[in-house]
C-alpha cells in the first residue's frame, strides 16, 4: 500500500525567505507525484507533479520538487516566498498503473509573515 | 471551461434530516472522486467513479452514505440520516484518464449538522 508523510504541519516563515516543505512516501511499485495547494475557502489545485524523466521539477508561482528515488523523497521548494504563498500545501502519490486513486498527505500550512 | 461545479456550497441541516450534495465534473472527464476533508482526519477519499461506475467505496464511513453518478455529468453524494459528526468539507474532483494524472476539484460544500 501506498502512504504519504508530510513532515511539519506548520511552517512559518518571513517573506523573501527561502522555504522547504518535506514530503517522504511509501512504495512498492512506481507511482506518480504531485503538490497541489490549497487556498482558504477554495478546493485544492495542482501545483507541480513528476511523472518521469527530470527529477526535478518546476510548478506555477515559482514553486519547485525534487523527486529523490532513494529517499523516497517529494520536497517542495521556493526561493523566495510571497504573503499570498500562505496557504495549505498538500503532497500527493497515485500509481502509475492505473488505478487512478490518489492518497494525500495530512499537509502543510506555509504562513506567509510580513 | 467552467471547472468542477458543486451544489450547494453551503449546508446547515438538523441531525437526522437528509442531506444531498452534487457535483457535475468537467466536461470529457470520465474519473469522479468525492472526498472529505475535516481539521482532525484530513483529506479522506470516500468512493470514486470511472465511466459512471463505482470503483473504490472503501472510504465510504458507513451505510448511512451512499453515492450514485446516473451519467457522465452528474453526481450526488447522499448521507441518511445525517449526524453531527458527517459536519465537514466535501469535494469532488474529476480526471481524465488521457491526460490523466492530475485531478481537478471542485469548490466543495460546507457541510453542518447541528
Amino acid at each position: 500500500a501506498q502512504s504519504v508523510t508530510q513532515l511539519d504541519s506548520q511552517v512559518p516563515v518571513f517573506e523573501e525567505a527561502p522555504v522547504e516543505l518535506r514530503c517522504n512516501y511509501s512504495s512498492s511499485v512506481s507511482v506518480y507525484l504531485f503538490w497541489y495547494v490549497q487556498y482558504p475557502n477554495q478546493g485544492l489545485q495542482l501545483l507541480l507533479k513528476y511523472l518521469s524523466g527530470s527529477t526535478l521539477v518546476k510548478g506555477i508561482n515559482g514553486f519547485e520538487a525534487e523527486f529523490n528515488k532513494s529517499q523516497t523523497s517529494f520536497h517542495l521548494r521556493k526561493p523566495s516566498v510571497h504573503i499570498s504563498d500562505t496557504a495549505e500545501y498538500f503532497c500527493a502519490v497515485s500509481l502509475n498503473t492505473g488505478g487512478f486513486k490518489t492518497i494525500f498527505g495530512a499537509g502543510t500550512r506555509l504562513f506567509v509573515k510580513a | 471551461d467552467a471547472g468542477v461545479i458543486q451544489s450547494p456550497r453551503h449546508e446547515v441541516t438538523e441531525m437526522g434530516q437528509e442531506v444531498t450534495l452534487r457535483c457535475k465534473p468537467i466536461s470529457g472527464h470520465d474519473y469522479l472522486f468525492w472526498y472529505r476533508q475535516t481539521m482532525m482526519r484530513g483529506l479522506e477519499l470516500l468512493i470514486y467513479f470511472n465511466n459512471n461506475v463505482p470503483i473504490d467505496d472503501s472510504g465510504m464511513p458507513e451505510d448511512r452514505f451512499s453515492a450514485k453518478m446516473p451519467n457522465a455529468s452528474f453526481s450526488t453524494l447522499k448521507i441518511q440520516p445525517s449526524e453531527p459528526r458527517d459536519s465537514a468539507v466535501y469535494f469532488c474532483a474529476s480526471s481524465s484518464s488521457v491526460t490523466f494524472t492530475e485531478q481537478f476539484f471542485g469548490p466543495g460544500t460546507r457541510l453542518t449538522v447541528l
